[in-house]
């Protein structure tokens, strides 16, 4: 099976920051890879998938990179309506994995 | 597009439960069709997957339901459902139905999802 770890676990910035948070998988998967946003009782909602690709109709601070092992999901000016926790998912092989996600704080 | 889950409860460990997920605003029949829970408190966590018509309806699970869940769809009632076997307290969890975007590898993602329906397991 293909592990995905996320760092950091836990952040808090400010609004306007500039905030990154990293998924590694434990074998290559090409681009094969979503983000995810949950905020508190509520459905995952789709982000970036193929790596890169802004999902329609999500914020366009939102981007995407990487590629086989290491991805970035960079938030470029955060806003109050970012708090919420994030997920990768790698959709490269069987099982299906999600990384263990990211809590992101507004100060 | 919209998915609804209902089926959720209160079961004792070692019983039986079936959820169920009717979708609309999209053709059901065209779409790989996923199940996703959440226990309280933690991470997603991936329960498996029916392909559509298509690729004849086969299935993928995580090993942790393997044996225990089914996953099955009626395309001709736009439904999408999650049978329960052998049930046991870590199973405990919201669960979402979720639809991936397409077929091919590179739209397994996930652009849809239900509002979810708690299963809680305990005696």
């Amino acid at each position: 099976d293909i592990q995905l770890t996320q760092s950091p676990s836990f952040l808090s910035a400010s609004v306007g920051d500039r905030v990154t948070i990293t998924c590694r998988a434990s074998q290559g998967i090409t681009s094969y890879l979503a983000w995810y946003q949950q905020k508190p009782g509520k459905a995952p909602k789709l982000l970036i998938y193929a790596a890169s690709t802004l999902q329609s109709g999500v914020p366009s601070r939102f981007s995407g990179s990487g590629s086989g092992t290491e991805f970035i999901l960079t938030i470029s000016s955060l806003q109050p309506e970012d708090s919420a926790t994030y997920y990768c998912q790698q959709l490269n092989s069987y099982p299906l994995t999600f990384g263990p996600g990211t809590k992101v704080d507004i100060k | 597009v919209q998915l609804v889950e209902s089926g959720g409860g209160l079961v004792q460990p070692g019983g039986s439960l079936r959820l169920s997920c009717v979708a609309s605003g999209f053709t059901f029949s065209d779409h790989y069709m996923d199940w996703v829970r959440q226990a309280p408190g933690k991470g997603l966590e991936w329960v498996g997957r029916i392909r559509n018509t298509a690729n004849s309806y086969t299935t993928e699970y995580a090993a942790s339901v393997k044996g225990r869940f089914t996953i099955s769809r009626d395309d001709s009632k736009d439904s999408l459902y999650l049978q329960m076997n052998s049930l046991k307290t870590e199973d405990t969890a919201v669960y979402y139905c979720a639809r991936a975007a397409g077929s091919s590898w590179d739209t397994h993602y996930f652009d849809y999802w239900g509002q979810g329906t708690l299963v809680t397991v305990s005696s």
